[in-house]
């Protein structure tokens, strides 16, 4: 299976602050990956597909980059209703499988 | 509204079983795969089983092959999970979602709390 390691695993950060999440790929997966958004007791929400493209309805602060093994996620301006759980997955190859997820927390 | 809702979560002694339910709304259900995904308590995600549109094309992850058992009711638009054997390490939240493409997932249930435990 292929592995994803997310990192940092957490970060404090400001409303308006810039943040950059990483994921990395254990092996090529081209541009197959997501990146979802969890809340507390809340389901995933599906945020981008195809390492950059914007799921209908997402802010545009949000963006993704990157392909083979290196990924990014992207908020550009943090507002108080991004503070949660992401999470990235690889849909290269299967089985899908997941990032150990990046918790973003209110400095 | 795009919806699916889990249920039949619940306790259950370990080598006990239960069988989930996913209703599906707001969409044409057999033209979509679907996926369980799990979440163990303060833990990530984790792929469980696939199954495609018309119930013949199945996978599961290795640490449920042989005891969970995935299918799908097209007419009552319903994804199912039965597990069996259950150990304490099935204790999760079971999320069903829908797959977009390829393995992406992009519609995705409450979920349904599983406890194992004596």
């Amino acid at each position: 299976d292929i592995q994803m390691t997310q990192s940092p695993s957490s970060v404090s950060a400001s409303v308006g602050d810039r943040v950059t999440i990483t994921c990395r790929a254990s092996q090529d997966i081209s541009y197959w990956l997501a990146w979802y958004q969890q809340k507390p007791g809340k389901a995933p929400k599906f945020l981008i597909y195809a390492a950059s493209s914007l799921q209908s309805g997402v802010p545009s602060r949000f963006s993704g980059s990157g392909s083979g093994t290196y990924f990014t996620l992207t908020i550009s301006s943090l507002q108080p209703e991004d503070f949660a759980t992401y999470y990235c997955q690889q849909a290269n190859t299967f089985p899908p499988t997941f990032g150990g997820g990046t918790k973003v927390e209110i400095k | 509204e795009v919806q699916l809702v889990e249920s039949g979560g619940g306790l259950v002694q370990p080598g006990g079983s239960l069988r989930l339910s996913c209703a599906a709304s707001g969409f044409t259900f057999s033209d979509y795969e679907m996926n369980w995904v799990r979440q163990a308590p303060g833990k990530g995600l984790e792929w469980v089983s696939y199954i495609n549109k018309n119930g013949n094309r199945i996978y599961y992850a290795a640490s449920v092959k042989g005891r969970f058992t995935i299918s799908r009711d097209n007419a009552k638009k319903s994804l199912y999970l039965q597990m069996l054997s259950l150990r304490v390490e099935d204790t999760a939240v079971y999320f069903c979602a829908r797959v977009q493409s390829t393995y992406y997932m992009d519609v995705w249930g409450i979920g349904t709390a599983v406890t194992v435990s004596s």
